[in-house]
């Protein structure tokens, strides 16, 4: 099994649409989750942090279930510019200072 | 704020040649950095990973090796190149004293080995 599994998609949305995906991961230990865009032929950039309480930034929200060991994203009113892979990220507890990607959800917003 | 440089953005090399990656970061101390290599439509590997100056850990057996001869500075080498080395080769920080460990990437340089 995979340390950090993704859907790999592609998720094709229409603009103005909700869409959601989520992320397992198999290291019951970790304590610190991420998700992180990243945009065709350039470098992964932190979309946000993932609390355990859950957590919103405008029209993206991250959820943690730690029972059940996934996150999940959430983005409303999609934007031609959220078009980009998005990396599930988790901390190798107990090292905790190194993080394991996923493999990435691609998603395609369209107009 | 903080900025992380890589240089060069794109490298064209021939099998067997050698390899110098540069990684700088300003606006902090004493940052856990780290490079990582993304091949084509794969995931981010852990390469190299590192806590201070001259302090090294390798995550995989390679050919490749890593040196931090100063706090802010994280190079990346090869002796002679492969061509499976080629890919997206990405150097990220982190602050040494953070308890979440948001790790932020450079723009990355993209090795092609022919």
């Amino acid at each position: 099994r995979k340390e950090v599994e993704q859907d790999p998609g592609p998720f094709n949305v229409p603009e103005g649409a909700t869409v959601a995906f989520n992320c397992t991961y198999s290291n019951s230990a970790s304590q610190s989750f991420f998700w992180y865009r990243q945009d065709c032929r350039k470098e992964p950039k932190l979309l946000m942090s993932v609390y355990s309480s859950g957590n919103e930034d405008g029209r993206f929200t991250a959820q943690l279930n730690r029972a059940s060991q996934y996150i999940s994203l959430l983005i409303r009113d999609s934007k031609l510019s959220d078009s980009a892979t998005y990396l599930c990220v988790v901390n190798r507890a107990p090292a905790g200072n190194k993080l394991t990607f996923g493999g990435g959800t691609r998603v395609l917003v369209k107009p | 704020s903080q900025t992380i440089h890589q240089w060069p953005a794109t490298l064209v090399q021939p099998v067997g040649s050698p390899l110098s990656l540069e990684c700088t970061v300003e606006g902090t101390s004493n940052p856990n950095l780290y490079w990582y290599r993304q091949a084509a439509g794969r995931g981010l590997q852990l390469l190299f990973y590192s806590v201070g100056i001259g302090q090294i850990s390798s995550e995989v057996p390679q050919n490749l090796s890593a040196s931090r001869p100063q706090d802010r500075q994280f190079i990346l080498s090869s002796k002679k190149l492969l061509l499976s080395d080629s890919g997206f080769y990405l150097c990220a920080w982190s602050l040494a004293t953070s308890s979440y460990n948001e790790q932020f990437f450079g723009p990355g340089t993209r090795l092609t080995v022919l």
